[in-house]
């Protein structure tokens, strides 16, 4: 499968404990995104990065997450000091940055869903 | 926040054509029509973009209105793994903006 994968899936955690999630995009893309998704609402903006450098962040992305995207290929997300309010989907998606007027279509993984307890 | 509305829910039968509207009053020249849908636990999908002219792929169309003010997305022959959520979006020309703003989306009900 030469799609987005995201792991883990599910993540339950306890209130105040510290997460990690791994975006692995499509291999030759250079643009990684990073939204968050809570029920009955559509994705919303977190952070982008191009290449290894992040070159936009959404006021949600609070001090407690930060995101990393070392070599340019895969990317993790973590939440530090959970709260419950973090509960949500946490999609990732990849585009090139190349793709012509209009283009740039964005290819989702499956999302890692967070349960805070 | 979201720049385009759209209906909250819609019910369509199997085999028939779905027609989902979404109104973008305030796109701008540079900004293209987005669609994406989300089924079920899963992250979202693209299906189909344009400027201005109608525009038809293997999974949808995309009907532009002439000023630009609102846009209908068309499954010709819906079926049931067509049950989803379907956002429209406005983006800016050439993806200088990195991220898409969804809004809440138009949640389709394919039936039987």
């Amino acid at each position: 499968d030469t799609g987005v994968s995201q792991d883990p899936r599910h993540k339950i955690t306890k209130r105040g404990q510290n997460v990690t999630f791994r975006c692995d995009p499509i291999s030759e893309h250079n643009r990684l995104y990073w939204y968050r998704q809570t029920l009955g609402q559509g994705p919303e903006f977190l952070t982008y990065f191009q290449n290894e450098a992040q070159l936009e962040k959404s006021r949600l992305l609070s001090d407690r997450f930060s995101a990393e995207r070392p070599k340019g290929s895969f990317s993790t997300l973590e939440i530090q000091r959970t709260e419950q309010g973090d509960s949500a989907m946490y999609l990732c998606a990849s585009s090139t940055q190349y793709g012509g007027p209009g283009g740039h279509e964005q290819f989702f993984g499956p999302g890692t869903r967070l349960t805070v307890l | 926040d979201a720049k385009t509305t759209q209906p909250p829910s819609m019910d369509c039968a199997e085999g028939r054509a779905a027609n989902l509207p979404c109104n973008h009053s305030t796109i701008s020249g540079n900004e293209y029509v987005y669609w994406y849908r989300q089924i079920h636990s899963q992250g979202p999908q693209y299906i189909i973009h344009g400027l201005k002219n109608n525009e038809t792929n293997e999974m949808a169309s995309l009907i532009i209105t002439e000023d630009r003010k609102s846009s209908t997305l068309i499954l010709p022959h819906a079926t049931l793994r067509d049950t989803a959520v379907y956002y429209c979006i406005d983006r800016p020309y050439g993806g200088s903006q990195g991220n898409l703003i969804f809004g809440k989306g138009t949640k389709l009900s394919v039936k039987p």
